[in-house]
């Protein structure tokens, strides 16, 4: 059975701290890996994807991909109360998506 | 209209009730996707659609029926369906079938009494 695995939280941060959300996945030969953002009652967005080993930074997201170590992880620099949402890792071998169940972060003004 | 548009937006059955959940994309997009979303569990895929062709049928039991007319137009067919089948139902699309981030649309949150 492949999983992604992801600490439900939440995860609660200041805002301007930096917010740290972890991913595992058993699939050794998964490819492509995505963030995505969901707001409560409302659909996940893409945020980050990632298809090498290192980082990709893309404003205040950083995501980072360790294959050897079967995780992926998004930093959210100078978190804001609106980024707290439920952030969904997906990871993929070809085209079927395995998605955890979130973690939800808190983002304390 | 741009993106990937939902509806109903919200859905209340009966068990013996025939409804359908539309789902259209304005992308361009070659693929399409039905995903379930239920309470603490992760989204979990249903049906998988490229160019009109479905290349997915993930276990899904038969009183959901999906219906693809065109590349830019879902259905999802509902029948007799049963209360653990209360979810958020969630449309999708792709660039093509593969490694591609997803547009989801709003989804349809489905009461089934």
């Amino acid at each position: 059975q492949k999983e992604v695995e992801q600490n439900s939280g939440p995860l609660s941060v200041p805002e301007g701290a930096i917010a740290s959300l972890n991913c595992t996945y058993s699939d050794r030969g998964s490819q492509s890996f995505f963030w995505y953002r969901q707001y409560s009652g409302k659909s996940p967005e893409l945020i980050m994807s990632i298809y090498s080993n290192g980082d990709k930074e893309d404003g205040r997201f950083t995501a980072q991909l360790n294959k050897a170590s079967q995780y992926v992880s998004l930093l959210i620099r100078d978190s804001q109360p609106s980024d707290s949402a439920t952030y969904l890792c997906a990871v993929s071998g070809t085209y079927k998506y395995i998605f955890g169940t979130g973690t939800r972060l808190k983002v304390l003004a | 209209e741009t993106g990937v548009t939902q509806t109903p937006r919200h859905l209340v059955m009966g068990m013996t009730n025939k409804k359908s959940l539309k789902c259209e994309q304005h992308l361009g997009h070659n693929a399409m996707y039905w995903y379930k979303q239920s309470a603490k569990k992760p989204l979990e895929l249903m049906f998988v659609y490229s160019l009109e062709e479905r290349v997915e049928n993930n276990s899904v039991p038969s009183r959901f029926s999906p219906e693809c007319p065109n590349s830019s137009h879902l259905f999802l067919h509902l029948h007799t369906l049963q209360p653990e089948d209360s979810a958020l139902y969630l449309c999708a699309s792709s660039q093509e079938l593969g490694p591609y981030g997803y547009t989801f649309g709003s989804g349809t949150r489905l009461t089934v009494v």
